[in-house]
């Protein structure tokens, strides 16, 4: 299978602290995606990263990018309570994506 | 804002039914994917199609069918419901893939499907 892979599984923290969640893949990619997933809902998407890049900055979110390791870190800066959901990385071969199977992240008020 | 609007909830089938599983999106997207989603498992790719009548395997056709008449329609069929069906379906479509980079993929709020 060329699913990538989180961790951790799951991570719990206080607002106001960052929170970091990394992703491993198998195999060469165009591009990585990570998503975000509340509770009984899709999927919504948050940053693309290319493959030629290092590092991309979106709001409070930095991802990160290293295909030498094959692995992506998510960063999230000063977590509110809102940013509870679950948090997946996507690569890409051709048309078809490999989802991770996620970071479940709860910040507590 | 792309709206992808899948047709039920929650459903509950019985072993051996047809099941239809409807999705529609509203932004002309090429590409549509049907995932199904189980606690451990992740997200994983059953069917795709990018264009209208066009179909590929995922990494998990077995027991499912699609259609694509419309380009705005993509439609998933289990032949034969069996229990190990019971799962999260998830539908989403994007722009066609661009060079290298593959757009967005924009997702429905899932059908949480029971089959007894």
């Amino acid at each position: 299978s060329q699913q990538g892979e989180e961790d951790p599984q799951a991570l719990s923290i206080q607002e106001g602290e960052n929170a970091t969640m990394n992703c491993s893949y198998k195999t060469s990619i165009n591009n990585l995606q990570w998503y975000r997933q509340n509770s009984g809902r899709g999927l919504v998407h948050l940053i693309l990263i290319r493959s030629n890049e290092r590092e991309k900055h979106s709001g409070r979110l930095r991802v990160t990018l290293d295909t030498s390791k094959k692995s992506s870190s998510l960063l999230i800066t000063a977590s509110r309570a809102a940013d509870t959901a679950s948090y997946f990385c996507a690569t890409s071969t051709g048309n078809q994506f490999y989802f991770g199977t996620g970071t479940s992240l709860t910040v507590i008020p | 804002d792309v709206k992808v609007t899948q047709s039920s909830r929650y459903l509950v089938k019985r072993t051996g039914e047809k099941v239809f599983l409807e999705c529609v999106q509203d932004m002309d997207h090429e590409n549509m994917f049907w995932y199904r989603q189980d606690p451990g498992l992740g997200l994983r790719l059953i069917y795709f199609s990018y264009d209208v009548k066009m179909k590929e395997k995922g990494d998990i056709p077995e027991g499912y069918s699609v259609s694509r008449e419309k380009k705005e329609r993509f439609s998933l069929i289990l032949e034969s419901a069996s229990t190990n069906q019971t799962s999260m379906y998830l539908c989403a479509s994007s722009l066609k893939t661009l060079g290298q980079v593959n757009q967005p993929q924009h997702f429905g709020d899932g059908t949480r499907l029971s089959i007894l």
